[in-house]
């Protein structure tokens, strides 16, 4: 198993608040992307980095934000949540081409 | 823009059949990838096709890469009951990255 860490587990915030949501690897890679999941659902790209000081926007962006200031380091911050927002959230990692990704267990978040 | 078809969505079998899932891309790709994520859990990566025809074993798992490299297969023999969950194949091609839709499996005892 490879060594890529999500913290919360589970998360239940009211509307309106801030949060952010911890992705952490050990492995070195320099790919990390974050998803966005329903329970059995697609798997949708919110946004990926391909190193430090790089983020993309993927598929939905538009209400969340990334930082990439170390290398094993990679959190997704909501400025204010929203119910629609409730889903569970996973973090992954590679390295650069086209290699295998590695997830982390995910957030579940819970947005009253 | 790209798209990505994975049949059958879902797909119920007794314990002991064989289960096959397919991805079909409108365009040539450079390579895929297959993940299984169990249910409750995280997407865990299979294995990767490169080369247009090729085939790989894992066990009980085939996987194959169709010869215009457009297509590919994912076939288990004799399915047991670990073998429940969704089957996602995954590409990039240019900038984009994209999932199929992913296919669940059910097996029944």
């Amino acid at each position: 198993e490879a060594d890529i860490y999500q913290t919360p587990r589970y998360l239940v915030i009211g509307t309106g608040k801030k949060i952010t949501l911890e992705c952490s690897q050990t492995m070195g890679h320099d790919k990390m992307y974050w998803y966005q999941q329903d329970p059995g659902m697609e798997l949708h790209l919110i946004h990926y980095s391909y190193g430090v000081n790089s983020t993309e926007k993927g598929d939905l962006s538009s209400e969340s934000t990334v930082s990439r200031i170390r290398t094993e380091h990679f959190p997704l911050t909501l400025e204010s949540a929203r119910p629609s927002h409730t889903s569970q959230y996973l973090c992954a990692s590679s390295e650069l081409g086209q290699g295998a990704k590695y997830f982390g267990p995910g957030t579940r978040l819970t947005v009253t | 823009g790209q798209q990505v078809m994975q049949i059958p969505q879902y797909q119920h079998v007794q314990e002991g059949e064989d289960f096959t899932t397919y991805c079909n891309s409108s365009t040539t790709l450079s390579n895929i990838q297959w993940y299984k994520q169990r249910p409750g859990g995280h997407p865990v990566f299979l294995i990767q096709l490169v080369k247009s025809g090729e085939v790989k074993k894992q066990k009980r798992l085939t996987f194959q890469f169709g010869e215009a490299k457009k297509n590919s297969s994912l076939h288990i023999t004799a399915t047991q009951t670990t073998d429940v969950g969704t089957y996602f194949c995954y590409f990039a091609y240019g900038q984009n990255f994209v999932f199929g839709p992913g296919t669940r499996l059910s097996v029944l005892p």
